[in-house]
């Protein structure tokens, strides 16, 4: 059982819909990272939680430690949105180790 | 402008031919960090460095060398190649640790023949 699970793998939405991806792990960590992959590859980081919940413009992720899970939420989703999210865990046995959840590929259709 | 770089981006290789994958970063960020992805499998952290002279390996360090001469530098070594290390890679850098926001680089893409 990996470490890190992401649900769902796949997921197609059509534009305005509200999106929820979920990551559940199963190690202690110290802080989450939810981050974005373009098609063309790239990755830019979204948020960085260690507790609570953070917004950012239609983007929403919320983490509860003592479940052991985080959501990323997209509120009014864009064709735009389409790309792969990706959860990542920092262990709390060491600061400089992330572990990969494998990623939620999203589609969002006009 | 903040940023992280790659070289090669792109690199078609023979086994056992030496190779090394740039990265530099213009942020006087500590933490550095090598991660490859494969399809099905995510990315999966090869090395990290905390400081200069400070590395450490992660879950797939096999076949990989890396040192950190120069805070801003971060190379990839891949002394004899394998087409098991053909994959997408990686690096990446935060301000200390792993528990800051991550600025990754654009990724090269190595194949091994």
């Amino acid at each position: 059982k990996n470490e890190v699970e992401q649900s769902p793998q796949n997921l197609t939405a059509q534009e305005g819909e509200f999106i929820t991806i979920n990551c559940s792990y199963s190690v202690g960590i110290s802080a989450l990272h939810w981050l974005q992959q373009h098609p063309g590859g790239g990755i830019v980081s979204l948020f960085m939680l260690s507790s609570g919940k953070k917004k950012h413009g239609r983007l929403i992720a919320t983490i509860n430690i003592q479940e052991k899970h985080s959501s990323l939420h997209i509120t009014a989703s864009h064709p735009r949105d389409s790309a792969v999210y990706i959860c990542a865990v920092v262990n709390s046995g060491t600061a400089s180790k992330l572990t990969f959840g494998t990623g939620t590929r999203l589609q969002v259709t006009l | 402008e903040a940023q992280v770089t790659q070289n090669p981006r792109y690199l078609i290789t023979v086994t056992g031919k030496k190779l090394t994958v740039t990265c530099s970063q213009n942020m006087n960020h500590e933490y550095m960090s090598w991660y490859r992805q494969d399809p099905g499998l995510g990315l999966r952290q090869i090395y990290y460095s905390m400081n200069v002279e400070v590395t450490d390996k992660g879950d797939v360090p096999e076949g990989y060398k890396v040192s950190r001469k120069e805070k801003r530098n971060f190379p990839l070594i891949l002394e004899s190649p394998s087409p098991n290390q053909t994959s997408l890679y990686f690096c990446a850098s935060s301000f200390v640790s792993g528990g800051y926001e991550q600025y990754f680089g654009p990724g090269t893409r190595l194949t091994v023949t």
